[in-house]
C-alpha cells in the first residue's frame, strides 16, 4: 500500500505570507503527527491527532501555527505570516492507535526568503 | 535543554569497522525507537524497545535499552557503505505514544 505522502515537496515563500502544507497518512492509521526538522534543532514535535480526540498542540511554537485534520484522514499544517526562522523540513507521520511505530512521509522543505 | 542526548554527532569510519551510538537521558521513557534517515526522505523505523535491559538484533545492528529505561545504544558490526545515513533515537514518555522526543542525531559515514 501507499506510504505517507506530503505536498508540496518544496515550498519557497516570502516573509509574511501564509503557507499550507498537506499530509496524506497511510490508510487506516488513526494517529497523525507533525514534526519540524531544522539544522541544529533536530526533529521537533509540533502536533498530534488521535482519532476524534482533541489534538495535542503542545509543540506548536507560536499561534501563527495551526493544523487541522478533516474526516480523520488528510491533515493541513498552516503557518501564517511566515518568518525566516520557520524555514525547515516539515515532516508528517502516521500510526495505528496506541502503536509506538510511526511511519514518516518524505517531508516538505519550506524556505522563507 | 535536550531531553535525549545522542552521541557522537558525527562518525566517519572505514568499511568493516564496528561502531556504537549512544542515546542518554535523565528521564525515564516508556519506549525508545531508533530511526535511520537518508537525505530527502523521512526517518525509517529500525526498532522499538520497551523493556528495561532489552536487547534486539537486526542483522548487523544490535540495540539495547538500559535497565532503568533512561538510555539506549545502537551497535553496528562490520559497517558497510550502505549503512551511511543519519541515525536518530526517539523516546516516548508515559502513555503519550505519539509525542516522541528525538535526539539530535548521529551522521554516520562509512567509507569503502
Amino acid at each position: 500500500g501507499a506510504g505517507v505522502s506530503q505536498s508540496p515537496s518544496n515550498k519557497v515563500t516570502e516573509k509574511g505570507k501564509d503557507v499550507e502544507l498537506r499530509c496524506d497518512p497511510i490508510s487506516g492509521h488513526t494517529a497523525l503527527y507533525w514534526y519540524r526538522q531544522s539544522l541544529g534543532q533536530g526533529l521537533e514535535f509540533l502536533i498530534y491527532f488521535q482519532g476524534n480526540s482533541a489534538p495535542d498542540k503542545s509543540g506548536l511554537p507560536s499561534d501563527r501555527f495551526s493544523a487541522e485534520r478533516t474526516g480523520g484522514s488528510v491533515s493541513t499544517l498552516t503557518i501564517q505570516r511566515t518568518q525566516q526562522e520557520d524555514s525547515a523540513v516539515y515532516l508528517c507521520a502516521s500510526s495505528h492507535r496506541g502503536a509506538y511505530e510511526q511511519y514518516f512521509g518524505p517531508g516538505t522543505r519550506l524556505t522563507v526568503t | 535543554t535536550q531531553l535525549l542526548e545522542q552521541s557522537p554527532q558525527f562518525l566517519s569510519i572505514q568499511e568493516g569497522e564496528n561502531l556504537t551510538v549512544y542515546c542518554n537521558s535523565s528521564s525515564v521513557f516508556s519506549s525508545l525507537q531508533w530511526y535511520r534517515q537518508e537525505p530527502g526522505e523521512g526517518p525509517v523505523l529500525l526498532v522499538t524497545v520497551v523493556t528495561g535491559g532489552e536487547v534486539k538484533k537486526l542483522k548487523r545492528l544490535t540495540f539495547q535499552f538500559g535497565d532503568a529505561r533512561k538510555d539506549s545504544s545502537l551497535h553496528i558490526t562490520a559497517a558497510q557503505p550502505g549503512d551511511t545515513g543519519l541515525y536518530l533515537c526517539a523516546g516516548a514518555r508515559g502513555t503519550s505514544y505519539g509525542k516522541l522526543t528525538f535526539g539530535q542525531g548521529t551522521i554516520l559515514t562509512v567509507h569503502p
